[in-house]
């Protein structure tokens, strides 16, 4: 199983919005709507942001918002704060009893 | 409160072996599916494998590149998840992370901070 495709790096200033873009195929990303977001911070663990797509956990902010287009995922962060500087990674259920991530995304707040 | 807590980790020969623990509290640990997932320096996280508790015959899943030479087990009685690490490659060196999936989700709400494992001569 390849891991998904995501860009090594993007960046916004302070209350701008990104996007995050999460490729796969039709064995993983485009076969089930089991996506996830993880939040890593330099030393820490990962936090889950976004679920089955576009559900947000309790606590996390309106801001990170998911969605889904055939093979593509994507993560969209509205309102650029500096506290969002972090990798960002998705995950997708395969179908076989696996999960795959990918490569993960840095995004810098300049 | 959930929490997940990695031991075990260390510097390890190649070829070598080394078993790490994840103990659970906060949640019914029996009800939850546990995994291993681990982060390359430089490198993206990588699902390592499962166990299901026992409803599901604690069956188990693997990632293709530790397949054969890794084992997740569990006891339910200790609140313990554990991965048996055998012919220890060097690209085998990560931080390992557990955390759990419940019920029909499939996400992982609750990670460990994760033990470094170092596979080197």
């Amino acid at each position: 199983q390849s891991a998904l495709t995501q860009p090594a790096s993007v960046s916004g200033s302070p209350g701008q919005s990104i996007t995050i873009s999460c490729t796969g195929t039709s064995s993983d990303v485009g076969g089930y709507d089991y996506i996830s977001w993880y939040q890593q911070h330099p030393g820490k663990a990962p936090k889950l942001m976004i679920h089955d797509v576009s559900s947000r956990p309790s606590g996390v902010s309106d801001r990170f918002s998911g969605s889904k287009s055939d093979n593509t995922a994507s993560l969209t962060i509205s309102g650029l704060q500096p506290e969002d500087e972090a990798d960002y990674y998705c995950s997708s259920y395969t179908g076989s009893n696996t999960w795959v991530f990918g490569g993960g995304t840095k995004l810098t707040v300049l | 409160e959930v929490q997940l807590v990695e031991s075990g980790g260390g510097l390890v020969q190649p070829g070598g072996s080394l078993k790490l623990s994840c103990t659970a509290s906060g949640f019914t640990f029996s009800g939850s599916s546990m995994h291993w997932v681990r982060r390359a320096s430089g490198k993206g996280l990588e699902w390592v494998g499962r166990i299901r508790g026992k409803a599901n015959t604690y069956a188990t899943t693997y990632a293709a590149s530790v397949r054969g030479r890794f084992t997740i087990s569990r006891d339910d009685s200790k609140n313990t998840a554990y991965l048996q690490m055998n012919s220890l490659k060097t690209e085998d060196t990560a931080v390992y992370y557990c955390t759990r999936t419940t019920g029909t989700l499939v996400n992982f709400d609750y990670w460990g901070q994760g033990t470094l494992v170092t596979v080197s001569a």
